[in-house]
């Protein structure tokens, strides 16, 4: 069974740091590219990284570039995602989603709540 | 940025009635050298994440009910629900994977009547 499973976030004041981490089982993690998509409580969806399968390609949405770093370790079936300079907006739950295309696979997400 | 508009917000059907939403790109999502519509619907129930319904606009995923249905090509799309029940409470979204960056639509809220 494909399993996503978030970890790292929490409170954290703006202009702060947090480190995502995805933990990836039941597939060939190496093989597939992965995505970081966020929500704010309720509202809608927002995509914000992709990273392929050997890192050789990184996007950034333009809400995050030069803020978060995407990377991944495909021994550790793990993929990150380092958020510096942290500002309200970013406050959401953020997914992993592997991609084939679609965003096939998701993870059932991690609360980030920015706030003073 | 290819911007995805999805119609209407909100609707609210009976059960076992048709439930449709539509969904429009600012450009062209087919791809011509593959002929293939980079577009996939998406169901998100509360407290949960998004399920993959439909990719390419119009493949059904392995385990979906064959009452939900995608059509449409180059901008235009639609999702229909040909015979709504219970469980498909939800908030749909549209996708597209044409380009970067990946955009969903503001996704469309289906209700039971």
């Amino acid at each position: 069974e494909v399993q996503l499973v978030e970890s790292g976030g929490g409170l954290v004041q703006p202009g702060g740091s947090l480190r995502l981490s995805c933990s990836a089982s039941g597939f060939t993690f190496s093989v597939y590219s992965m995505n970081w998509v966020r929500q704010a409580p309720g509202r809608g969806l927002e995509w914000v990284s992709y990273i392929t399968s050997t890192s050789g390609t990184i996007y950034y949405a333009d809400s995050v570039k030069g803020r978060f770093t995407v990377s991944r370790d495909n021994a550790k079936n793990s993929l990150y995602l380092q958020m510096n300079s942290l500002r309200d907006e970013d406050s959401a739950i953020y997914y992993c989603a592997s991609s084939n295309g679609s965003l096939d696979n998701w993870g059932q997400g991690t609360l980030v709540t920015v706030s003073s | 940025d290819i911007v995805m508009t999805q119609s209407p917000d909100s609707l609210a059907v009976s059960l076992g009635e048709r439930a449709t939403i539509n969904c429009k790109s600012s450009q062209s999502i087919l791809y011509n050298s593959d002929n293939k519509n980079y577009l996939t619907w998406y169901q998100q129930k509360p407290g949960q994440p998004p399920k993959v319904l439909i990719s390419w606009a119009s493949t059904r995923e392995s385990g979906v009910p064959d009452r939900f249905s995608g059509s449409g090509s180059g901008t235009d799309f639609t999702l229909t629900i040909s015979s709504l029940q219970a469980e498909d409470v939800a908030v749909y979204y549209c996708q597209q994977y044409f380009t970067i960056p990946r955009t969903f639509g503001q996704g469309t809220k289906v209700e039971i009547k």
